[in-house]
């Protein structure tokens, strides 16, 4: 049983440049959530897709955008990168049906963006 | 506003049990979880609590919840190197149909053999 992937492990970018980071959520899962990781800090919540729409954000610029597809993988899209953008991009996927509180989020091992 | 805190460091002996604390400001939270993240790596999930119960054990963990206070502890019995990490309290807070995890900045452990 597959869980949480995310694509790549690590990705090095220059300023003004746009990123897209890729997540597989586990297997039965059909949310997913992103949060950004500076190093020394605890994850920010960005955002939050179900059923292919964004159903929470975080306070973060438009300048991130997301997708969520039919089979409920995601991509994170970050355009005009600032060098604070160097982070760790954590997914985590969740099971809606579950309950109407959501379900319990397990995280994939992450995305280290480096910005140059 | 929705704001997590937790001491930085704690260090213990191999053997011994470590306690670690979670201050959080919004009561509203239905789940409280706790993470683990090792070097490099993505948070684990160890171990969660329903608000309207005040402790859950589970195997070599325990969580305490005092909801008047605001509070959340885990407890790890007998401390093993292996459990060397940042340990992460998040409450969950619902909105837009599912919901979302609050973090601290964590606690890191360092256990001494």
């Amino acid at each position: 049983d597959a869980g949480v992937t995310q694509s790549p492990t690590h990705l090095i970018k220059t300023r003004g440049q746009q990123v897209t980071l890729r997540c597989s959520p586990k297997s039965g899962h059909d949310t997913v959530s992103w949060y950004q990781q500076a190093l020394g800090q605890g994850p920010q919540f960005i955002f939050q897709y179900y059923e292919e729409e964004e159903r929470q954000r975080g306070n973060f610029p438009d300048r991130f955008s997301g997708h969520q597809f039919p089979n409920y993988s995601s991509e994170l899209n970050v355009n005009a990168l600032l060098l604070g953008d160097s982070a760790l991009y954590l997914c985590a996927s969740s099971y809606r049906r579950a309950g109407a509180r959501g379900g319990t989020q397990h995280f994939g091992d992450g995305t280290r963006l480096s910005i140059l | 506003g929705e704001d997590v805190e937790q001491s930085l460091f704690l260090s213990v002996r191999e053997g011994d049990s470590s306690v670690i604390n979670c201050t959080y400001t919004d009561s509203s939270s239905t789940y409280l979880y706790w993470y683990k993240q090792e070097p490099g790596a993505g948070l684990q999930l160890l171990t969660y609590i329903f608000s309207n119960m005040d402790m859950k054990q589970d195997q070599r963990l325990t969580v305490l919840l005092n909801k008047k206070d605001k509070h959340l502890s885990l407890r790890i019995a007998d401390t093993q190197t292996g459990d060397s990490a940042i340990y992460f309290c998040a409450p969950a807070f619902y909105g837009g149909a599912t919901n979302k995890l609050i973090f601290g900045t964590g606690t890191l452990l360092a256990v001494q053999p």
